[in-house]
């Protein structure tokens, strides 16, 4: 596609309950990476997929939080039993490799993620 | 592993002033250095960057400044505009085998008319 999809676009959920968001790259973007936005806040980094090296996943908050990716294509995060303080903006960025233009990191929409 | 801080989290300028956001990083082997903008309810979007082999950098009426020795670096905004009105991150990128990108908390910048 023409720029990175994330879905969904709005995500309300209980206390508990696991969620799932999803992260469509540009066509051809080796790097993707997740972080995660508190209302008023900066970008807290989560995870960075890279190709097919082992992600980084130093930034991941506790064990309730992990992230997929398959080669160079979709990604998933996914939150197990969600709590209050989950509740942010998901944000997806790829980045293309090897080419002029390739520090850039093109930004998804986000997936907004209310835990009540 | 990498820090950045960002200052002052908030400002205010008036129509045509100058405005100087300021960050700096803990890691030396850093080599990338980015500004994203993003306005209310937006997604963040790169206005300007640097690397490390660069003292300086300019784009119309935005520059930035990379100081290597003291692990800072600057944007500077020239005449501001009301439309220049958004949150400003910096952020800078480990080297090594993991180029994560570590961005600043923030800056809201706020130009009155």
């Amino acid at each position: 596609g023409a720029g990175v999809s994330q879905s969904p676009s709005n995500k309300v959920t209980e206390k508990g309950k696991d969620v799932e968001l999803r992260c469509d790259p540009i066509s051809g973007h080796t790097a993707l990476y997740w972080y995660r936005q508190r209302l008023g806040q900066g970008l807290e980094f989560l995870i960075y997929f890279q190709g097919n090296s082992a992600p980084d996943k130093s930034g991941l908050p506790s064990d309730r939080f992990s992230a997929e990716r398959t080669g160079e294509s979709v990604s998933t995060l996914t939150i197990q039993r969600t709590q209050q303080e989950d509740s942010a903006v998901y944000l997806c960025a790829s980045r293309q490799e090897g080419r002029s233009g390739a520090n850039v990191l093109t930004f998804g929409a986000g997936s907004r993620l209310t835990v009540l | 592993g990498e820090n950045v801080e960002q200052h002052p989290s908030t400002l205010s300028v008036q129509e045509g002033d100058s405005a100087v956001i300021k960050c700096t990083y803990s890691d030396s082997a850093s080599n990338y250095f980015p500004w994203y903008k993003q306005e209310l309810g937006k997604r963040p979007q790169l206005i300007i960057d640097i690397r490390s082999n660069v003292g300086e950098k300019k784009d119309q009426r935005i520059a930035v400044t990379l100081n290597k020795t003291a692990k800072h670096f600057s944007l500077h905004i020239t005449e501001t505009q009301p439309e220049d009105s958004a949150v400003y991150f910096c952020a800078a990128r480990t080297s090594g085998g993991y180029n994560k990108l570590i961005f600043g908390a923030g800056t809201r910048l706020a130009v009155h008319p």
